[in-house]
This record gives C-alpha cells, structure tokens and sequence, in this order.
C-alpha cells in the first residue's frame, strides 16, 4: 500500500498570505494524486487531479504541482472560505490512499 | 449533474451489521462506479471499497473482508454498503461517491472521487 503523508500537519496563515501545503509518497506515483477540501460538517471536494488540473469551478488561487513522490498544494492568497483541511489521494495503486490531512487555520 | 443522496444516521451494537444507501440521481446508474470512503470522528478519509453496478462487481480494501458487501438497484438508482460484523472503531461518517474513470495505456479504472455524498454517520456503541 502507498503511504501518504502530508505536512505540516496544522498552518497557520493570515488571510490574505501564501499558504504551502505538502504531499509525500513512499513510492513513485507519476502524476496520480488529486487534492481535496473539506470543511467541518461537509464531504470532501475535489480541487486539483493529475497533480496540478484544477477542477471546474476551482478558483485560480489553487495551484497544484509535483510528480514522483513530491507533491505541493499552494494557495496563492488566502481567503477566509479557505480555511479547512486538505487532503491529498493518490491513485497510482489499489487501494487508494489519502494522506492524513493538513488542517489550514486562521493566524 | 450526478448528485448522490444517502440515507440518515444510524446507531448499532456492536456484532450487529448496518446497511447504508446511497441515490443517484442526474445519470445513467447503469453506468456509473459507487465507491465508498469512511471517516472516523476526527480522523481522515479511508477508502472502503466500490462497486460497478453494470458488472455487478466490486472491490474493496482488505481489512474489510469478510465483513462487507455492496449492492445496487437499478431501477431506483442506488447502491448500498452493508457492513458487518460491527466494532467500536467502525463508527465514522461513511461517503458514497463517484470516482472518475482514469484511463492509461488502453485500460480505465476509478481514480478520484467527484461528487461526494452527504456522508451518514454510522455509531457503533454497546
């Protein structure tokens, strides 16, 4: 099974700044990882696939980029509906795995 | 618009099974994939399994064999996870979705998940 991790596991960022979030894979996984968003009390939603396609409707601030085992989620200017937890998935191999999530919070 | 609406919470002992529903509505069932991803209170996602109801196939992780099955009705649009067998740390928010079909090399498979279901809180508790 992929291992994913993701760091930091909490970033705090004040609206307005840059946030940085972080994937790793314990093996190749190409371009095979999407990024999702989740709020308190709502599913997940897809924002990056193929490691840097935002999905419809995902505003232009997120961006997505990496390849291999490395992977980094920005969010170029942080607006107060950004805070919540980020997952990535990878989907290189059965069974797909999600990292642990990074929760993003108000500074 | 595919949208996928599941059924309400539910609370069970443990040993005893539960079965959640998950409806479809806005596309052709009969091509669709339903994957299913639970969440423990506070904790992250973990893939479950999935099924294609076409086929009448499924898949799912390993730690669940034995204890889980998937079905779908055609001709009212849903899929269902039935877990048995029910412990304390199988209580979490359980999420149908629709995966994407990701396709390399001549051959497609579910990759991401999109849309997601409202999710139906499972409590497992004596």
């Amino acid at each position: 099974e992929i291992v994913m991790t993701q760091t930091p596991a909490t970033l705090s960022v004040s609206p307005g700044e840059r946030a940085t979030l972080s994937c790793r894979a314990s093996q190749s996984i190409s371009t095979n990882l999407v990024w999702y968003q989740q709020k308190p009390g709502q599913a997940p939603r897809l924002l990056i696939y193929g490691a840097s396609t935002r999905a419809t409707g995902i505003p232009a601030r997120f961006s997505g980029s990496g390849s291999g085992t490395e992977f980094t989620l920005t969010i170029s200017s942080l607006q107060s509906e950004d805070f919540a937890v980020y997952y990535c998935q990878q989907y290189k191999n059965w069974p797909r795995t999600f990292g642990q999530g990074t929760k993003v919070e108000i500074k | 618009q595919v949208q996928l609406v599941q059924s309400g919470a539910e609370v069970k002992k443990p040993g005893s099974s539960v079965k959640v529903s998950c409806r479809a509505s806005g596309g052709t069932f009969s091509n669709f994939v339903i994957s299913w991803v639970r969440q423990a209170p506070g904790q992250g996602l973990e893939w479950v399994g999935g099924i294609i109801p076409i086929f009448e196939t499924a898949n799912y992780a390993q730690k669940f064999q034995g204890r889980i099955t998937f079905t779908a009705d055609a001709s009212t649009g849903t899929a269902y996870m039935e877990l048995s067998s029910l412990r304390l740390e199988d209580t979490a928010v359980y999420y149908c979705a629709r995966p994407a079909q990701h396709c390399t090399g001549g051959s497609c498979s579910s990759a991401w998940f999109d849309p997601w279901g409202q999710g139906t809180l499972v409590t497992v508790s004596s």
